[in-house]
């Protein structure tokens, strides 16, 4: 099957732990992105990376970290310093170069308690 | 800053309706828009737009561009329930970063 994998689906933690999210692809993509969804403001972008070893800040990246040292895989690390982490988590992957469609994972949703 | 909006934020319709949806940017060079539908998991992709006035269909969906006016409209004849949804509009700049609009929340009714 070929496509992008996040895992877990539902993750709840305590305030004050950190928490890593998994995302995998076996499509090839070169990039990868994290994005966070809470309700009514759409996608904001947390990293990106267009190759590995290698990745950018987006939008929001205070509190989170990332890696990227597989093409395949670009796990999120939501840290303690992240001050309101409770929302929808989705990764996408994007193709070569002059390939602009974008596809998603199935999303984890994380909940702090 | 680069902004995507939509609107309406939502739209109540019967079955059978035909509804248009609306999306403006402001993308530093700006490449091109792309068109999302979510149903509470991960968004599906519907259409990319490149250049403008060229329509693109899938069945009963179809999208265009204009780039002079910076605008994007979805259209969706004979509605159904399935087609209940989130609807996001995003534009891709040259920094390879995808900016997503809030989104419109379309309910159909039977």
């Amino acid at each position: 099957d070929g496509g992008i994998t996040q895992s877990p689906k539902y993750l709840f933690r305590k305030e004050g732990q950190n928490v890593t999210l998994s995302c995998e692809q076996n499509l090839n993509h070169d990039a990868m992105y994290w994005y966070r969804q809470d309700p009514g403001q759409g996608l904001r972008l947390i990293y990106y990376s267009q190759i590995v070893n290698d990745f950018q800040k987006g939008d929001i990246a205070e509190g989170y970290s990332v890696s990227r040292e597989k093409k395949e895989s670009f796990p999120l690390t939501v840290t303690s310093a992240q001050k309101n982490p409770t929302a929808f988590y989705l990764c996408a992957s994007r193709g070569l170069a002059g390939t602009d469609t974008q596809y998603f994972g199935p999303g984890t949703r994380l909940t702090v308690l | 800053e680069d902004k995507v909006v939509q609107s309406p934020l939502s739209l109540v319709v019967h079955e059978g309706d035909t509804v248009t949806l609306n999306c403006s940017y402001e993308v530093t060079n700006f490449r091109s828009l792309l068109w999302y539908k979510q149903e509470k998991k991960a968004p599906t992709f519907l259409f990319m737009l490149t250049s403008s006035g060229i329509e693109k269909k899938s069945g009963r969906l179809s999208s265009i561009l204009d780039k002079k006016e910076l605008f994007s409209i979805l259209n969706i004849t004979a509605t159904q329930t399935g087609d209940s949804a989130v609807y996001l509009c995003a534009g891709w700049d040259y920094g390879n970063k995808l900016v997503f609009g809030a989104g419109t929340i379309l309910r159909v009714k039977s």
